[in-house]
């Protein structure tokens, strides 16, 4: 079984600085991916950032990126330069080695809020 | 289509009824996957299909719930004799094989289910 755990339920960051949202995660699996999704206040669900069990670098994409930890088991994202539009909820989850079950494993979220 | 389709976006229903929420996935994905998002909280995964494979159930919370996929495209959530508690914003997200760890889901807007 897989779990995701987000302890920080909200967080506030002031405009133009970084932030960083904690994941943490349990798996039995060798190989898994990690995700961090986006919910703005309209509903949609919104991929951000990607990091695999193997990659040897931590994901980035633009002002995203995600701190990998292996051995911690943890996967946090940091915003960079946080803007008004970055205020929504942040999901992690997980997916386990393909032939397992191919579903996401979702945290409970954070809730960030920017603020100028 | 271009994304991921749910119909209808709203459902208001009296308890006891039953409810079909319907999902149109971006063409040619052969995943698709049904969550339930309560007020405020993560996803919960209920069901996932994988092309021809016998779908994954195991998060249907109970036999009041059923999924089918017909054709390999659109899908129907159906929850029948509705209680108050299946209140939820009902998310369906598609991917284009479920074969790999690294496939990111594409989500629809929900479809926010209200029983009275």
């Amino acid at each position: 079984a897989q779990k995701i755990t987000q302890t920080q339920p909200g967080m506030f960051v002031q405009e133009k600085e970084a932030v960083t949202l904690d994941c943490t995660y349990d798996t039995s699996d060798q190989s898994y991916g990690l995700f961090w999704y986006k919910q703005p206040s309209s509903g949609e669900m919104i991929f951000l950032i990607y990091q695999g069990s193997y990659d040897e670098q931590n994901a980035t994409e633009g002002r995203y990126s995600l701190n990998f930890q292996k051995a911690r088991k943890s996967a946090n994202l940091v915003i960079s330069a946080s803007q008004l539009g970055d205020s929504a909820m942040y999901f992690c989850a997980m997916r386990g080695r393909p032939g397992t079950a191919s579903k996401l494993t979702f945290g409970t979220g954070t809730r960030l809020q920017v603020t100028l | 289509g271009a994304g991921v389709s749910q119909s209808p976006s709203n459902k208001v229903t009296e308890k006891g009824k039953d409810v079909e929420l319907r999902c149109d996935p971006i063409s040619g994905h052969t995943a698709l996957y049904w969550y339930r998002q309560s007020l405020g909280q993560g996803l919960e995964f209920l069901i996932y299909f994988q092309g021809n494979s016998a779908p994954d159930k195991s998060g249907l919370p109970s036999d009041r719930f059923s999924a089918e996929r017909t054709g390999g495209s659109v899908s129907t959530l159906t929850i029948q004799r509705t209680q108050q508690e299946d209140s939820a914003v009902y998310l369906c997200a598609s991917s284009s094989t479920g074969k790999e760890t690294n496939e990111k889901l594409f989500f629809g807007s929900g479809t926010q289910l209200s029983v009275l």
